[in-house]
Parts: structure tokens; sequence; C-alpha cells
């Protein structure tokens, strides 16, 4: 089945920096979303991106689907962005695949 | 609107006993997901359904069962429960079979004794 793989798996910014996570999967997908699991364990969609690029807030992210990757970018962080950031890819219309997360760490 | 909701939030049971998770979503979804979050790890697919009355199995479907006999709603059973079940549950929705967006369910805790 399809690898999704996911980097770096461990973060830690302090307030303020800027940070890129990256999301490289191993066949072509139909699907491909961003969430943030925040530390009381809910999965927030952040974005719904199977190509190009999208922008909210100190947030964007770009996929590049001929590339096989995603990347997702936290502009000037917060200590509310602390969590786990997961992709997730769906290779056949009808089911999502995770991977592993990257955990990220903000400190005042 | 709601979203998608899931009861219980928490559940302890011992080995052996039997439970059923609800999920309902209010967004007229054809698609409707079940997943479990291990520690350390994403999501994985338990079972799907693809509109009402119809079930499929997904990456992790032993010892669960699933139903949809409404379309807002998808239930998801253990008939015997062993502590290998201990994780978290998500439910999710989605409108189609075009790779559309899933949205998800705040999770029931899982705990086997």
């Amino acid at each position: 089945g399809i690898q999704v793989e996911q980097s770096p798996p461990d973060l830690i910014l302090q307030e303020g920096a800027n940070s890129t996570l990256r999301c490289n999967f191993s066949d072509s997908v139909n699907n491909l979303q961003w969430f943030h699991q925040n530390p009381w364990g809910q999965l927030i969609n952040l974005f719904y991106i199977p190509s190009g690029t999208k922008q909210n807030g100190r947030l964007s992210a770009t996929t590049v689907a001929t590339e096989r990757y995603s990347l997702l970018y936290i502009s000037s962080s917060q200590t509310t962005d602390s969590g786990v950031y997961f992709c997730a890819v769906d290779p056949s219309f009808q089911k999502l695949v995770f991977g592993t997360g990257t955990r990220l760490l903000v400190s005042p | 609107n709601a979203g998608v909701t899931q009861t219980p939030k928490f559940r302890v049971l011992k080995t052996g006993q039997s439970m059923t998770l609800l999920c309902a979503q209010d967004m007229n979804h054809e698609y409707m997901y079940w997943y479990r979050q291990d520690p350390g790890m994403g999501l994985r697919l338990i079972h799907y359904s693809v509109g009402e009355g119809t079930t499929a199995k997904g990456e992790v479907p032993d010892g669960y069962n699933v139903s949809r006999l409404k379309k807002q709603n998808f239930l998801l059973g253990l008939e015997s429960a062993a502590p290998s079940q201990t994780s978290v549950y998500f439910c999710a929705s989605g409108f189609s079979h075009r790779g559309d967006e899933q949205y998800f369910g705040p999770g029931t805790r899982l705990t086997v004794t």
C-alpha cells in the first residue's frame, strides 16, 4: 500500500519562529489533508490540498502532486500551535492513509 | 450544524464485554468512516460506508462490526472487547468518492482492562 512519511518527527520552536513540515507519499493520490491534533486529542482540519497552494492566516500549504510531496508552513509560531500535525492522503477515492505525524512544541 | 458527533466520549470495558459506539453527522454526507488511533501513531481505518445500508472493511477490521441503517448514523460494535482494542476511536464523514475532504468527530477514548 501507499507509504506516507512525515518529517521531522519532532520539532521544538521558540514562540515567533517559522517552520516547515514535510509530507512525502509513495503513489499518486486524489486527496491530501493536513490536520492539527491539539493536546486534548481533537483533530482539526487545516487544509484540503490535493494540489497547489493555500493560505489560512499564519499557516500555508503547498502540494506538488507530480513530485509526491506536500509542505506545511507555520509562520510566527504561537504556543497554541503545539500538538501533532498529520498529513493524510487518499490513494483510492475512499479512505485516508495517515502519516505518523510531526510533534511540535512551541515554547514561550 | 453540529458536524460529526460521537457518543460516548469515554468508556472503560472489561475483557469480553460488548459495546457500541455511535457516530452521527448532520451534513448529509454519503461516506462515513471509523478510524482508531493508538499512542504515538496516526489513524488507521477500521471500516467505512459509501452510503446507507453499505459497509466495507478497512485496514484493521478484525474484532469490529459496523452498521449504517440510516444515512446520518454509523455504528461501530465490539462484540467481545480485548485489551488490544484500547484506543481512541474517531469517526469521519465526507461527501463523495471524488476524494473530497473528510470531517472528523471529537473521538471516543476506550480502555479495555
